[in-house]
């Protein structure tokens, strides 16, 4: 098995623009994970889904982070507009069939 | 509402040697799961463990193992034969076991050194 997909592995952009992270779960798994990794709050979890739909958001700090899961196989994370407070690692983690949680190699965003 | 505690944010252990890393929960919950997860310098988040609150033996692998009290809420890992590969940030992470439960809550990590 691929494990899960992340892309970009690393981006930077200036403050302002809109930034997708991209997310391709495992095969067969049926719920997916978004997290952000800081130094000052560690791990947070921002978004899960399961089957496609989004079940808790709270995570999601501001209007300016969305989430989609148009099918099963994808995801995208997206900030707009972004802020240099947003530069941290993303991770997708996805779960299914009894398994824990296996988690992307996460996307390092800086934002300028 | 359930908290990880780490409470070494660093460790250093000599090659081949053994090290165990602490963790302590709090939970009002009877069943749980409990993860060591590994994270390199690649960053990677690399699952090295898993123990059900309803088992009562350690959960082992390889080198790997735990030492689970569930009354003390401690579970702590243990690894023999240390190797310079195991230089990483170790997280310990809870999960509820109820059906409609999905979030992991983690530590704040402990970083392990080995020393060649």
């Amino acid at each position: 098995d691929a494990g899960v997909i992340q892309s970009p592995r690393h981006e930077v952009t200036e403050m302002g623009q809109e930034v997708t992270l991209r997310c391709k779960p495992i095969s067969g798994h049926n719920s997916l994970f978004w997290y952000r990794q800081t130094m000052m709050r560690g791990l947070e979890l921002l978004i899960y889904f399961n089957n496609n739909v989004p079940i808790d958001d709270s995570g999601m700090p501001e209007d300016r982070f969305s989430a989609k899961m148009p099918n099963a196989s994808f995801s995208t994370l997206k900030i707009q507009p972004s802020e240099p407070r947003d530069s941290a690692v993303y991770f997708c983690a996805s779960e299914g069939g009894g398994q824990p949680q296996h988690f992307g190699d996460g996307t390092r965003l800086s934002i300028l | 509402a359930q908290t990880v505690t780490q409470s070494q944010p660093e460790m250093s252990v000599q090659e081949a040697e053994t090290v165990t890393l602490s963790c302590t929960y709090d939970t009002s919950e009877s069943d749980y799961y409990l993860f060591w997860y590994k994270q390199p310098p690649s960053r990677q988040m690399i699952l090295v463990i898993r123990q059900e609150a309803y088992k009562q033996q350690n959960a082992t692998e390889n080198r790997f193992s735990v030492n689970f009290q569930k009354a003390a809420k401690s579970f702590s890992l243990k690894i023999s034969d240390s190797q310079l590969g195991d230089a990483a940030m170790y997280f310990c992470a809870y999960r509820s076991g109820t059906d409609s439960s999905y979030k992991l809550i983690f530590g704040s990590g402990t970083r392990l050194l080995v020393r060649p």
